[in-house]
């Protein structure tokens, strides 16, 4: 089991540019999330799947930011015009299913904008 | 004001020692609470879910969960220097499905 997988580990943009991240979810887990974590605001929920259906994206910044799960093996985050204030790390989980199993965290994507 | 509030914010206690952290949530939908241990530079990892009242073991670490006054605490004894981290709580409620809503998390360090 490699565990939840996250690529890149690393990113750097430019103020302006776009960033995708990639995840990749334990393999039978159903229900996928996205998390960002900054020193300041520190772990916050962005958006959740569930059998590749959006179920909640209430954390999600209503411009620039987008979330898809077009298979059952990988979900992206993308984020348009990325702005400084967009470093982090964005973490990925994933669960058996939804509800109240235990997520499981990948190593996350250090995003720079510069 | 974060729905989940945790205390101390930083934690030192001796190798050998008790470490108790606290957690609240002012938010009356949650159901169930998670401790998440992260140490630098990983990802976080579950240590303890608990959603009943009452005590729950596992080797040495302890959670207490006060479904009235929503609070929770995690003891860890015979601290280890292995066991230095940052201590996530987070809780999830019945009306928000599946997501997490983490507190600011107490930086502990055991001291050799």
């Amino acid at each position: 089991n490699a565990g939840v997988i996250q690529t890149p580990r690393h990113k750097v943009t430019g103020k302006g540019q776009e960033a995708t991240l990639w995840c990749e979810p334990i393999s039978g887990h159903s229900a996928v999330f996205w998390y960002r974590q900054t020193i300041v605001q520190g772990l916050e929920f962005l958006t959740y799947f569930r059998n590749q259906a959006p179920i909640d994206d209430s954390g999600m910044p209503k411009e620039r930011f987008s979330a898809q799960m077009p298979n059952q093996s990988h979900s992206t985050l993308k984020i348009q015009s990325t702005q400084p204030q967009d470093s982090a790390v964005y973490l990925c989980a994933s669960s058996l299913r939804g509800g109240f199993a235990e997520q499981f965290f990948g190593p996350g994507t250090r995003l720079t904008v510069l | 004001q974060q729905k989940v509030q945790q205390s101390p914010e930083s934690l030192i206690v001796p190798e050998g020692g008790m470490a108790s952290l606290n957690c609240t949530s002012s938010d009356r939908n949650v159901d169930y609470f998670w401790w998440y241990r992260q140490h630098s530079g990983k990802s976080p990892k579950m240590l303890m879910s608990i959603f009943s009242n009452g005590e729950k073991e596992e080797g040495r670490f302890t959670v207490h969960l006060n479904k009235a006054s929503l609070h929770t605490s995690l003891h860890i004894r015979d601290s280890q220097p292995s066991d230095s981290a940052l201590y996530l709580c987070a809780a999830s409620g019945n009306n928000a499905g599946a997501k997490l809503t983490f507190g600011g998390g107490t930086r502990l360090t055991v001291r050799p």
